[in-house]
C-alpha cells in the first residue's frame, strides 16, 4: 500500500463545478505539497502546507494534521484546469513520497 | 529568472545503449533532486543532491544508474547499459537550502528504451 493516497483516481466534470479532491497519507509529514502537471508539461507546485488552509485564486487546500488528510478544491472549474493533480509529502530528509495523481477533466 | 530546465525533452534508445539526462536546476539552489514516473505508477525519489554531495541515494534502482553534480551546479543521471524497464519519465526538482522549502520542477525527461 502506497505511504500517500489519493482519491479518485479519475475525475470528470462539467465546467463551473465544485471539485474536491483528497488525499490521505500514513506517515509523519513536515509538509504536504499540491502539484499539477498538464498533458506533456512539466510539474507546477500549487501548494505547500503545513497546517490550516491556503488559497489561491479559484484553488484551496486544506490539511488536518491529527486526520492525516488533505483536501484539494477548485471553485468554479474550467476546461482550462484538466491536468493531474498530485498530492506528495516530505518526509525524512527532504525528500517527496508522491501520491499516484488524480486525472482531472473538465469538460465545457 | 530561468526555472529548472532539463534536457533533452525526449530520447528514444536501443536496450543496452547509454543515455545520459542533464538537469539545469534555479540558480542558487543547493538542493538538487532526481524522480522518475514509469508508467501506470507514481513518481518515485531517486536521488538528493545537497550542492555536490549526495545527500539521499536510497531510491537508485541498481548500479546502472550514476547521477552527478560536479561543481554543485548541473546535475546529470546516466543509465548504462539502460534496460526496457526504464523507461518512464525522469524529473528533476531543486530548492533553496534547507529542509523544507519549496521544490520548483523541470518538464521531465521522457525516456523509452526499446
Amino acid at each position: 500500500k502506497n505511504e500517500v493516497e489519493q482519491s479518485p483516481q479519475n475525475l470528470t466534470a462539467q465546467e463551473g463545478e465544485f471539485i474536491t479532491i483528497n488525499c490521505s497519507y500514513s506517515v509523519g509529514i513536515s509538509a504536504l505539497h499540491w502539484l499539477q502537471q498538464h498533458p506533456g508539461g512539466g510539474i507546477v507546485s500549487l501548494f505547500m502546507l503545513s497546517s490550516g488552509k491556503k488559497k489561491h485564486g479559484r484553488l484551496i487546500a486544506t490539511i488536518n494534521i491529527q486526520e492525516k488528510h488533505s483536501s484539494l478544491h477548485i471553485t468554479a472549474s474550467h476546461p482550462r484546469d484538466s491536468a493531474v493533480y498530485i498530492c506528495a509529502v516530505r518526509t525524512s530528509g527532504s525528500r517527496l513520497t508522491f501520491g499516484e495523481g488524480t486525472q482531472l477533466t473538465v469538460n465545457p | 529568472e530561468a526555472g529548472v530546465t532539463q534536457f533533452p525533452s525526449h530520447s528514444v534508445i536501443e536496450k543496452g545503449q547509454t543515455v545520459t539526462l542533464r538537469c539545469d536546476p534555479i540558480s542558487g539552489h543547493d538542493n538538487l533532486y532526481w524522480y522518475r514516473r514509469v508508467m501506470g505508477k507514481e513518481i518515485k525519489f531517486l536521488l538528493h543532491f545537497v550542492k555536490e554531495s549526495k545527500q539521499d541515494e536510497s531510491g537508485m534502482p541498481n548500479n546502472r544508474f550514476l547521477a552527478e553534480r560536479t561543481g554543485g551546479t548541473y546535475s546529470t543521471l546516466k543509465v548504462q547499459p539502460a534496460e526496457l524497464e526504464d523507461s518512464g519519465v525522469y524529473f528533476c526538482a531543486s530548492s533553496h537550502p534547507g529542509m523544507n522549502t519549496e521544490a520548483f520542477f523541470g518538464q521531465g525527461t521522457r525516456l523509452t528504451v526499446v
